[in-house]
């Protein structure tokens, strides 16, 4: 049985470009969740995908939008890069939104 | 609004020693807590959690966590502590109203041989 899945797994992008990332939840998971750890900190929960809706979100500008599709693999958009949006990305999925999140390996965006 | 405080950023001990991990919380409700663990370059790993009932978790690889409600505290414990021990640790807390985790700033263990 796979984990959750992510990719890719390391990505360089200039200021003012656009990236996505996507993810693969765990299998017999219908929630994603995504989080934006930067370096030396804890993970900062950025939105939340059920049923194809975002449901919570964090403190995070526009920028940063998502999306989820009918197999419960979900996206996570930033626009207009800054530096400051260097971080590992963690994708964590759950069996709906009162599980524990079993986490992905993440994806690390570095903004140049 | 939810916040986790883990007060040492960073945590030696000899192996074979007791190992403690601090962790403090504040919620408006009842919470779930968690323990992850992070290794370089990976992504967090489950270890254990608190629902509700006995206030001693036991986890994966032989780690517990004991649940003080008076004291709003859940600390990571382990009797002997090994050297592929060595991690990044975060605790986590969940209100039972939400379903988004809020994560301290983490501790880093390390285990000496």
């Amino acid at each position: 049985d796979a984990g959750v899945t992510q990719s890719p797994t390391h990505l360089i992008k200039t200021r003012g470009q656009q990236v996505t990332l996507r993810c693969s939840p765990k299998s017999g998971h219908d929630t994603v969740s995504w989080y934006q750890q930067a370096l030396g900190q804890g993970p900062q929960f950025i939105f939340q995908y059920y049923e194809e809706e975002e449901r919570q979100r964090g403190n995070f500008p526009d920028r940063f939008s998502g999306h989820q599709y009918p197999n419960y693999s979900s996206e996570l958009n930033v626009n207009a890069l800054l530096l400051g949006d260097s971080a590992l990305y963690l994708c964590a999925s759950s069996r709906d939104r009162a599980n524990e999140q079993f986490f992905g390996p993440g994806t690390r965006l570095t903004v140049l | 609004a939810q916040s986790v405080a883990q007060p040492e950023d960073q945590v030696n001990v000899a192996e074979g020693n007791p190992l403690t991990v601090k962790c403090t919380y504040s919620v408006s409700g009842n919470p779930y807590l968690f323990w992850y663990v992070q290794y370089p370059n990976r992504g967090l790993q489950f270890l254990l959690k608190y629902i509700t009932g006995d206030n001693l978790v036991k986890g994966s690889y032989g780690f517990e966590a004991e649940f003080n409600k008076s004291q709003t505290s859940f600390h990571l414990k382990k009797p002997s502590a090994l050297v592929s021990d060595s991690a990044l640790y975060f605790c986590a807390v969940r209100d039972r109203g939400y379903s988004t985790l809020t994560f301290g700033k983490g501790t880093m263990l390390l285990v000496s041989p």
